[in-house]
């Protein structure tokens, strides 16, 4: 699997979109992006997925550029509650494990 | 919304004794999976399980892990003789077929080792 750069941390004010960014120069032509989050210890909580279009649902929005090598995750309304790591993987289409890195800290600020 | 439940949300265990973790995937998911997540650290892949069988599994699952779905609804981690390196959360997680849907977890189980 395509290995993932993000930022170690980023703020956000509440009731402005964040949008987290992510590098995948590496993506190949059958690898998803996924993203989770993670409050505190909790589970990891899955966000959003895509191959190549851009995806919403009632969570986030997910922008994957044409080359596929970046995308970017927006929240479009942060409140205190998206305080979390965000985490950015790829993982081929029907692989097994997820890898995780350090994620992106977002802490969002009243 | 069907989600994956974790049991016990902590479990403290004396070095040398068996724990086992248990946990109910979401109804009608055929993929489960296994992670830990030492404090401070990454999540970490430990073992896929897939028809009753192991799928993959990674250098960290040795031989005193061991893993097994039982019924029809649970699936389990043993830690035969628990180490102090064991202290981590315990996430299950599942996914409902082969593809690119996503994984699904549970809140974990907090393991402490004494």
């Amino acid at each position: 699997d395509a290995k993932t750069t993000q930022p170690p941390s980023m703020d956000c004010a509440e009731g402005r979109a964040a949008n987290l960014p992510c590098n995948h120069s590496t993506i190949s032509g059958n690898e998803y992006v996924y993203w989770y989050r993670q409050i505190h210890s909790q589970g990891p909580q899955y966000i959003i997925h895509g191959l190549k279009n851009n995806e919403t649902n009632e969570m986030a929005s997910l922008i994957i550029t044409e080359d596929r090598k970046s995308s970017t995750l927006i929240l479009p309304h942060a409140t205190l509650r998206d305080t979390a790591v965000y985490y950015c993987i790829v993982r081929v289409y029907g692989g097994n494990k997820l890898v995780f890195g350090a994620g992106t800290i977002l802490r969002v600020k009243s | 919304e069907p989600e994956v439940t974790q049991t016990p949300s902590h479990q403290v265990t004396q070095m040398g004794q068996e724990v086992i973790l248990r946990c109910v995937p979401i109804s009608n998911h055929l993929y489960f999976y296994w992670y830990r997540q030492i404090l401070g650290q990454k999540v970490e892949f430990l073992v896929s399980f897939y028809n009753n069988e192991i799928s993959e599994k990674s250098e960290i699952f040795d031989d005193q892990f061991s893993v097994e779905r039982p019924d029809g609804s649970n699936f389990t981690l043993k830690i035969r003789s628990t180490k102090l390196e064991d202290s981590a959360m315990y996430f299950c997680a599942s996914k409902p077929g082969w593809g690119g849907q996503p994984q699904h977890f549970g809140d974990g189980t907090r393991l402490s080792i004494l």
